[in-house]
């Protein structure tokens, strides 16, 4: 079975503090995405990665950075949370016709 | 401009009908590929079928199917003899080259809620 792994379902930060959301797959899958869902938006691409250090920017990528220093494992950044980071969080991998998403993390800032 | 448009923010079906949802796309990409997620309220992003732009069959899986218009830039997911498991939010979406080395992006629409209804 595919593994896509998100470190948390659920998470509550302070406005302000550095936030960092995890992602592993197990796929080998060379491309792997952060998307941020919001209702009435559907999922927007905020960074991607196709390669170990490579990383391209999606189309919001404000307020967010990306890490990806091995291959089964592609990390989000808030820098600086704030109000409006508030959201549904899904990390995905990709290679040709197959495309799988991890479970979800649920980031409230307060 | 939007890559990806889904037009039908809401639908509400009788069980056992057939639904079609919408889906349009914006590409200039001879090779490209198109994706059907559905999402429960559980949240899980479940596949549900796909089609290449080279594939010259309209894509089936059991009661799924993908009516594929390429000159019209239309790939609508069409679910056979509806069920109310089948109540969900729907995304296309799309995988386009970004490079000439073979670097892909995944870029998804605004969904569809579709309700079916006893």
């Amino acid at each position: 079975d595919v593994k896509v792994t998100q470190s948390s379902r659920y998470l509550v930060k302070r406005t302000g503090e550095k936030v960092f959301l995890e992602c592993v797959q197990d796929m080998d899958h060379e491309n792997m995405f952060w998307y941020r869902q919001d209702p009435g938006l559907g999922l927007r691409l905020i960074y991607f990665s196709y390669d170990v250090k490579m990383k391209e920017k999606g189309d919001i990528p404000e307020g967010y950075s990306v890490s990806r220093e091995k291959k089964e494992r592609f990390s989000l950044i808030l820098e600086s949370a704030s109000t409006n980071q508030t959201s549904m969080y899904l990390c995905a991998t990709q290679l040709l016709t197959e495309a799988f998403f991890g479970q979800g993390t649920r980031l409230t800032v307060v | 401009a939007q890559k990806i448009t889904q037009t039908q923010p809401g639908m509400f079906v009788q069980e056992k009908e057939a639904v079609t949802l919408d889906c349009t796309y914006d590409t200039s990409d001879q090779s490209y590929g198109l994706f059907w997620y559905k999402q429960p309220s559980s949240g899980e992003m479940i596949f549900l079928i796909y089609q290449g732009s080279y594939d010259e069959q309209n894509a089936t899986e059991g009661r799924y199917s993908l009516n594929f218009q390429k000159a019209r830039k239309s790939a609508n997911l069409v679910i056979s003899a509806s069920q109310l498991g089948d109540s969900a939010m729907y995304f296309c979406a799309m995988r386009e080259l970004v490079s000439n080395f073979g670097n892909e992006k995944l870029t998804f629409g605004t969904g569809t809620r579709l309700t079916i209804i006893p």
